[in-house]
């Protein structure tokens, strides 16, 4: 199975900076099929991004994601107060389908 | 608006079966889509268990396929997992979710449901 690492494990910033997580796949993710996910305590997940660089319905255009291969990255440009969560990167394009083990962004 | 709920015995003894469903509403489960499994041990990351379609095609993580069964009952709007011989391991909160093929992210998911294995 494609192991996904997410790094780094806990971001530490104030609201308004920039944040840059990293999901690093143990082999290439076919088509990109790469998403995104927040988290917020006692909650479901959220689809953030899908097929790599895709904003989902309603999210806004802070949230940006890139990448292709076996590296991808979730940029926040202008972090909110809503936004610091832990953040889970996904791959689809391989059975069985894997989750990275989550970045959790925390207010510095 | 698509909305999810799973629902079930929140203790389960070793080495029985948890059962659980996911009552869908908002959308009709016969329309298409597909239908999954996610769990998330307390502080840990998340594990896909299982898909299914309507019509009942399914799709299950190798790891524990020896042990799942997901069904759909399209007249109740639901489907449901069952997974046996549970150990402690499988202590989760356990979601259910929606997605637009078998290969596919997971574009509504439910509240989730603690289930502890414990005797």
């Amino acid at each position: 199975e494609i192991v996904l690492t997410q790094s780094p494990g806990t971001l530490s910033l104030s609201p308004g900076e920039r944040a840059t997580l990293s999901c690093r796949a143990s082999q290439s993710v076919s088509s990109s099929y790469l998403a995104w996910y927040q988290q917020k305590p006692g909650q479901a997940p959220s689809l953030l991004i899908y097929g790599a660089s895709s904003r989902a319905t309603g999210i806004p255009d802070r949230f940006s994601g890139s990448g292709s291969g076996t590296d991808f990255t979730l940029t926040i440009s202008r972090l909110e107060p809503e936004d610091f969560a832990v953040y889970y990167c996904q791959q689809y394009g391989t059975s069985p389908f894997t989750f990275g083990g989550g970045t959790k962004v925390e207010i510095k | 608006q698509v909305q999810l709920q799973e629902s079930g015995p929140g203790l389960v003894k070793p080495s029985e079966t948890l059962s659980l469903t996911c009552a869908v509403s908002g959308y009709s489960i016969s329309s298409g889509y597909y239908w999954g499994w996610i769990r998330q041990p307390p502080g840990k990351g998340l594990e896909w268990i299982g898909t299914i379609y309507h019509i009942g095609s399914t799709y299950y993580n190798p790891s524990l396929k020896s042990r799942v069964t997901v069904s759909v009952d399209t007249s109740k709007n639901q489907f449901s997992l069952k997974l046996s011989s549970v150990t402690a391991a499988d202590t989760a909160v356990y979601y259910c979710a929606r997605t637009a093929a078998p290969t596919y992210y997971f574009d509504y998911w439910g509240q989730g449901t603690l289930v502890t294995v414990s005797s």
